[in-house]
């Protein structure tokens, strides 16, 4: 069964620190898709990033960066020198084949920046 | 800007009473998730339909929630009669569902409150 753990509930940074936000994943399967999601205090849930089981790179989008470790089912995501306006929840998801690729998600991350 | 439109925002509804809630897809997206959000359950996947087909509904309580997709433009989750536990965000998202395109795009959901 796949399965998405996010350890830490809430961490809060003071501005221009850098932070890094853990996803442990479980899954039987091969072939599967990790995500990140952020929920600002609007509500919405915004896409991020999407990662293959296929395809270990790290990714780096400004001061967003992904490391992607098979080895140790980890999925985690660092942001850089951070702003108040990442304040937000951040979701780690995974969808695999097996499931017809629905998406579970974990628990979520509450990010405080303070100024 | 293609986006998913759910409606209601709010709800307040007294215990008892029907809820409909609606999720108008991205066009083109054959993938639709129902997923509701509380603060003590996270991120739950409710339904989840491809093609206009329910995939999976495992997360749904049967006796008295039904999700159906009437149409490619139309989804909706109703809950009948309705308790002061179904008291949630219900978020519609929906996706191109297969492969490399298995993100989900979320409406701005709907507050729903029971009381």
């Amino acid at each position: 069964a796949q399965k998405v753990t996010q350890a830490q509930t809430e961490i809060s940074v003071v501005e221009k620190e850098d932070v890094t936000l853990d996803c442990v994943y479980e899954t039987r399967d091969t072939t599967y898709y990790l995500f990140w999601y952020k929920q600002p205090p609007s509500g919405e849930l915004v896409f991020l990033i999407r990662r293959n089981s296929f395809d270990e790179q790290n990714e780096i989008s400004g001061r967003y960066s992904w490391n992607f470790q098979k080895s140790t089912s980890s999925f985690n995501f660092t942001i850089t020198a951070s702003q108040v306006v990442d304040s937000a929840v951040y979701f780690c998801a995974l969808s695999e084949r097996t499931g017809g690729f629905k998406t579970i998600f974990g628990a979520g991350t509450r990010l405080f920046v303070k100024a | 800007d293609a986006r998913v439109t759910q409606t209601p925002r709010h709800k307040v509804t007294e215990m008892g009473q029907e809820v409909t809630m609606r999720c108008q897809p991205i066009l083109g997206h054959n993938t639709v998730f129902w997923y509701r959000q509380t603060m003590m359950q996270g991120l739950e996947l409710l339904a989840y339909f491809r093609n206009r087909a329910p995939l999976d509904d495992s997360g749904m309580p049967k006796d008295r929630f039904s999700a159906e997709m009437p149409d490619a433009t139309l989804a909706t989750l109703k809950i009948q009669p309705s308790e002061p536990r179904d008291s949630a965000v219900y978020f519609c998202a929906s996706g191109l569902g297969w492969g490399e395109n298995t993100e989900a795009f979320f409406g701005q959901g709907t507050r729903l409150t029971v009381v």
